[in-house]
This record gives structure tokens, sequence and C-alpha cells, in this order.
């Protein structure tokens, strides 16, 4: 596998439920994101961890928890999400947070019910 | 508040028929303004980094440049692969990425 990868790519959730979207990055990079991309709103950035710790955390509800075992890997936690958390979650990675050449995966598409 | 808009919402231009998409930005303190190509299905793709009025960059059909309020992505000749939306994002010296609601460009052969 090369670039940004998640899993799954598409998750349906009701509201009760508890679930995790994966991201996987084989790029050597030591910044990771987890971004929210919603129907006719532009792109939110949810989290920021760099070298596995967290260094940004954009006033995103408890009922999201990111997680970053290592650098490759980025975790975001999901419990008891109301249905406007539908949306497509997208992770990306760059070398640092400096770096402004964000490389982006596919997305998961999360529909909560 | 730190904003960044985007013009025009969509864009339907003939193959070979040149255009400008607009992005236009309040930020407090800008650090860098980026514009991302994202296609349907995929997340967004890298495209470019401008750091300061007066800077150009060009890749293949495409060009962005940057003012003190505006950035503006030029593109040539355009064919119907360049089909996709074209997203710009503002970094400020709060360390946060501020995105724009995108363009969505259709180019018909």
């Amino acid at each position: 596998e090369t670039g940004v990868t998640q899993t799954p790519r598409h998750l349906v959730m009701g509201m009760t439920n508890k679930k995790s979207l994966k991201c996987e990055q084989h790029l050597g990079h030591n910044a990771m994101y987890w971004y929210k991309q919603s129907a006719k709103k532009p792109l939110e950035l949810m989290f920021v961890y760099s070298l596995e710790e967290r260094v940004e955390n954009n006033s995103v509800p408890s009922r999201f928890s990111p997680e970053c075992p290592n650098s490759s890997h980025l975790f975001l936690h999901l419990h008891t999400l109301q249905p406007e958390d539908s949306a497509l979650y997208l992770c990306a990675s760059s070398q640092d947070t400096t770096s402004y050449e964000q490389y982006f995966g596919p997305g998961t598409r999360l529909t909560v019910t | 508040e730190d904003q960044v808009t985007q013009s025009p919402e969509a864009l339907r231009l003939q193959e070979g028929e040149s255009s400008s998409l607009n992005c236009s930005y309040t930020v407090s303190g800008l650090r860098g303004l980026f514009w991302y190509r994202q296609d349907p299905g995929k997340g967004p793709e890298f495209l470019f980094t401008l750091y300061s009025a007066g800077e150009e960059k060009e890749k293949e059909r495409l060009k962005a440049t940057l003012t003190k309020k505006e950035s503006f992505l030029h593109i040539t000749a355009p064919k119907p692969e360049d089909s996709a939306t074209y997203l710009c994002a503002a970094h400020n010296y709060g360390q946060n990425f501020v995105f724009g609601p995108g363009t969505r460009l259709s180019v018909l052969p």
C-alpha cells in the first residue's frame, strides 16, 4: 500500500453504536490530521497530531475521540453520534505541521441513522 | 473571525476556454495560502502553496497568484480531465487551517 489509506470506506451506524475509523500513512510523515467534510460546507479541521501528540483540537464534541498510537496510524473513535455528524471523514498526513503539502486519504463516508 | 470564500460556486467551460477561479480570504496573519483539487469520491490533492503577495506558481495548465486579499487560480486552455472541485485554504499564525467551500469546475469536450 502506498500513500494514505482509510478504513472502512463506508459506515452506517445508529446513534447508540460505538465504532472506529482507521487511517494509515505509508509516507514516513510525522503529522496526521482528521477533517470533516459535510455537504455544502467547507472542509473542517478536527484534530492535529505531531509525533503522536495532539497539538490541535478545534472545539470538537467529545463524542469524537482521536487516538494516535504511532506516527503511522490514526484512529477516530465514535460514540453516541447524532444524524448531523453524517459526513465524509478525511485523514491526511504531512512531513510535519509546518508543511502545507498534506496528503489525503480517500475518506470514510459516515451515515448516522 | 477568519474566513475564506470562493467564487464562482460552479463553473462550466468549453475545452480550451481559459478562465480564473477566485479565493478571497480574511485571516489574522496569513502564513500560507494553498490550493487543492478534489475529484468525486477522493480526498483533496495538493496543488500549490503561496506565501506572500505577488507570488506566482505554475503547474501544467494551472497558475496560482496571490494578493493581500485574494488568490486566483488561472486555468489556461482547460481539458475535460481538469474537471474537479478546487479548494482554497488559508493557514494563519494561530495554527488554524481555514478552507473555502470550493469551486466545482466542469470542462466540456
